[in-house]
């Protein structure tokens, strides 16, 4: 199975930062990666597919960049509601789908 | 407005059995693969299972092969986990989640459920 690393675990950040997080994968996924945002109690959100395109209704703060086995999430300028868990997610072709571990996005 | 409701979640005995229901509306059900993915209390994302769009192709995560059966009643619109021989690991949430490219499993999940709670304790 493909494994996805994700960091850091956690990040503090403020308001108005500029905030990046890493996924590695084991292995090659071209650019068959997704980005989610979880927040307490509520389901997983899609943010970020195929490593770069916006999900419709994200907000453009929110890219993605990356491909082979790096990628990243990035936040332009963090808002109070982005205060979250964000988990990568990959699901290269006829591969087992797997999800990083998450990294939680605190406020400083 | 693609909704996904689960149910059948419960406390069971280890060693015991559970069926989950997630009832899909506001797409075409048959056309989409889905998914179960579940989350331990306080902890992340875990793919479960995968049916396609016919049911006639299914993928099982190893930590659960052999003791989970994932299916789906295209009529009722409707996905079902199987769950066999419980263990405590196999407590948490879980969720269904659609794909969002018709005819293809290997997709981005774009609309997930709320999830059903599951707990495996004596």
């Amino acid at each position: 199975d493909i494994q996805m690393t994700q960091s850091p675990s956690t990040l503090s950040a403020s308001v108005g930062d500029r905030v990046t997080i890493t996924c590695r994968a084991s292995q090659h996924i071209s650019s068959w990666l997704a980005w989610y945002q979880q927040k307490p109690g509520k389901a997983p959100k899609l943010l970020i597919y195929d490593a770069s395109s916006l999900e419709s209704g994200v907000p453009s703060r929110f890219s993605g960049s990356g491909s082979g086995t790096e990628f990243t999430l990035t936040i332009s300028s963090l808002q109070p509601d982005d205060f979250a868990t964000y988990y990568c997610q990959q699901y290269n072709t006829y591969s087992l789908w797997t999800f990083g571990q998450g990294t939680k996005v605190e406020i400083k | 407005e693609v909704q996904l409701l689960e149910s059948g979640g419960g406390l069971v005995q280890p060693g015991g059995s559970l069926r989950l229901s997630c009832a899909a509306s506001g797409f075409t059900f048959n056309s989409y693969a889905v998914n179960w993915v579940r989350q331990a209390p306080g902890k992340g994302l875990e793919w479960v299972s995968a049916i396609s769009g016919s049911g006639g192709t299914t993928f099982y995560a190893d930590s659960v092969k052999g003791r989970f059966t994932i299916s789906r009643d295209n009529s009722k619109n409707t996905l079902y986990l199987q769950m066999n021989s419980l263990r405590a690991e196999d407590t948490a949430l879980y969720y269904c989640a659609k794909v969002a490219i018709k005819t293809s499993s290997w997709s981005r999940f774009d609309y997930w459920g709320q999830g059903t709670l599951v707990t495996v304790s004596s």
